[in-house]
């Protein structure tokens, strides 16, 4: 069973590009969620998605930022217009069911860096 | 913000057992501990995590107080590799995502 795969690993933007970050949970799992790491800072929650569904948005910038789960395929991150300060690694973690009884397992990460 | 309280980083000598503590005083009572830990820049690694009972597994073993106010992380017996930052997270019951304090940076040393 392979572990949560996030791809690419390292991406590199010029300023007003977009940015595209896939992410593909392990199987069976239906609940995604993002998480992003500014150089020598803690995780911080973005958003928590279920299939077609964004169940909860709260840490998301309001302006650039948006993620989507379908049906189908993986969960992509858009951020659009990427500035400098977008710089960051950014986790997926997925999980079976929600409630906050069972674990989450984390990818390996999407280092963006904005030139 | 993060429902918990660690030290900001703690020492131990390589073969010897590593005790992270935790305050989490505002727990509700269906609310997990999570402990993870990060290696690095690595994604963070799902360690272990408890209700009310104390559990073990291959990694570690997670003590919790009786009036849950309170946990420990023991690692058996630590090696360089467990050198990392650990954080003890209240899981939220309703969605389970995961509010990252500051963690503990733990350094094993030989």
């Amino acid at each position: 069973n392979a572990g949560v795969m996030q791809n690419p690993r390292h991406l590199v933007r010029r300023r007003g590009q977009e940015a595209r970050l896939r992410c593909s949970p392990m199987k069976g799992h239906s609940h995604v969620y993002w998480y992003r790491q500014l150089p020598e800072e803690g995780l911080k929650f973005m958003v928590y998605l279920q299939k077609e569904n964004i169940i909860d948005e709260s840490g998301m910038p309001k302006e650039r930022f948006s993620a989507e789960f379908p049906k189908e395929g993986p969960s992509i991150l858009r951020i659009q217009q990427v500035v400098r300060g977008d710089s960051a690694a950014y986790f997926c973690a997925s999980s079976p069911n929600t409630g906050g009884k069972t674990e989450a397992f984390f990818g390996q990460g999407t280092r963006l860096t904005v030139v | 913000d993060a429902k918990t309280t660690q030290p900001t980083s703690m020492d131990c000598a390589e073969g010897r057992a590593a005790n992270l503590p935790c305050n989490h005083s505002t727990i509700s009572g269906n609310e997990y501990v999570y402990w993870y830990r990060q290696i690095h820049s690595q994604g963070p690694q799902y360690i272990i995590h408890g209700l009310k009972n104390n559990e073990t597994n291959e990694m570690a073993s997670l003590i919790i107080t009786e009036d849950r106010k309170s946990s420990t992380l023991i690692l058996p017996h630590a090696t360089l590799r467990d050198t990392a930052v650990y954080y003890c997270i209240v899981g939220e019951s309703n969605t389970g995502k995961l509010i990252f304090g500051q963690g503990t940076t733990l350094q094993v040393k030989p």
